[in-house]
């Protein structure tokens, strides 16, 4: 178990709906992180946060948003979804800003139907 | 070209065997080097992290990197059935996660 929690574990949605993923950090990290998973493109970086403040942006399209609340959980909203946004959805945290690990939690399966 | 490119196999070898596992990178900036295990349906959980070359042991585990040939790889000497995991390579061109880059993971089936 690494710490961090992440809800749902699994979700079915229909296109063009919306949903939040949520994730709690493991205990004193400061860092959330925001990772995507498919078969086709592998485990690809969304967003990082770092004590509330966005700090670095990947391959996170406009129709996603996320925010670190003042608590240190993280939401990962997706709008507008596609089947194309069916994957594995990861949340991961470190200590600090640019830690030397990171830790991922159990993933939030996601499928749009 | 990929920023980091690894066999997807899948890979199966007999219990005892010695698995090794490669991933290539044409980034030169790179300079940390990981690699993470994943069970099915599970996070990925990090096995072994080193800097810059050479080599690094934990057990039954070995990394190396080859900074030259911007070539690393992981060795597992006497698989266990319990390794049967998806192996992701990741590298970074600073001490910095938001810049992780990951390998699309190889695929390993140790058989009893």
């Amino acid at each position: 178990d690494s710490g961090v929690t992440q809800t749902p574990k699994h979700l079915i949605t229909a296109t063009g709906q919306r949903v939040t993923l949520r994730c709690s950090p493991r205990s004193g990290d400061l860092s959330v992180y925001w990772y995507q998973q498919s078969l086709d493109q592998g485990l690809q970086f969304l967003i990082q946060y770092y004590n509330g403040e966005e700090r670095a942006k990947g391959n996170i399209l406009e129709r996603f948003s996320a925010q670190q609340f003042p608590d240190l959980h993280s939401e990962l909203n997706l709008s507008s979804l596609e089947l194309g946004d069916s994957a594995l959805y990861f949340c991961a945290s470190s200590l600090d800003r640019g830690g030397n690990t990171i830790y991922f939690g159990e993933g939030s399966w996601l499928t749009v139907v | 070209q990929k920023e980091v490119e690894q066999d997807p196999g899948p890979l199966s070898v007999p219990e005892g065997a010695i698995v090794s596992l490669n991933c290539t990178y044409s980034n030169s900036a790179f300079q940390y080097f990981m690699w993470y295990r994943q069970y099915s349906r599970k996070g990925p959980e990090l096995l072994m992290y080193t800097y810059s070359s050479g080599n690094k042991e934990d057990g039954r585990f070995t990394a190396q990197v080859d900074k030259s040939s911007k070539y690393i790889s992981l060795f597992i000497r006497d698989s266990q059935p319990s390794d049967s995991a998806t192996y992701l390579c990741a590298m970074s061109a600073r001490d910095g996660s938001e810049k992780l880059v990951f390998g699309k993971g190889t695929k390993l089936t140790v058989n009893p």
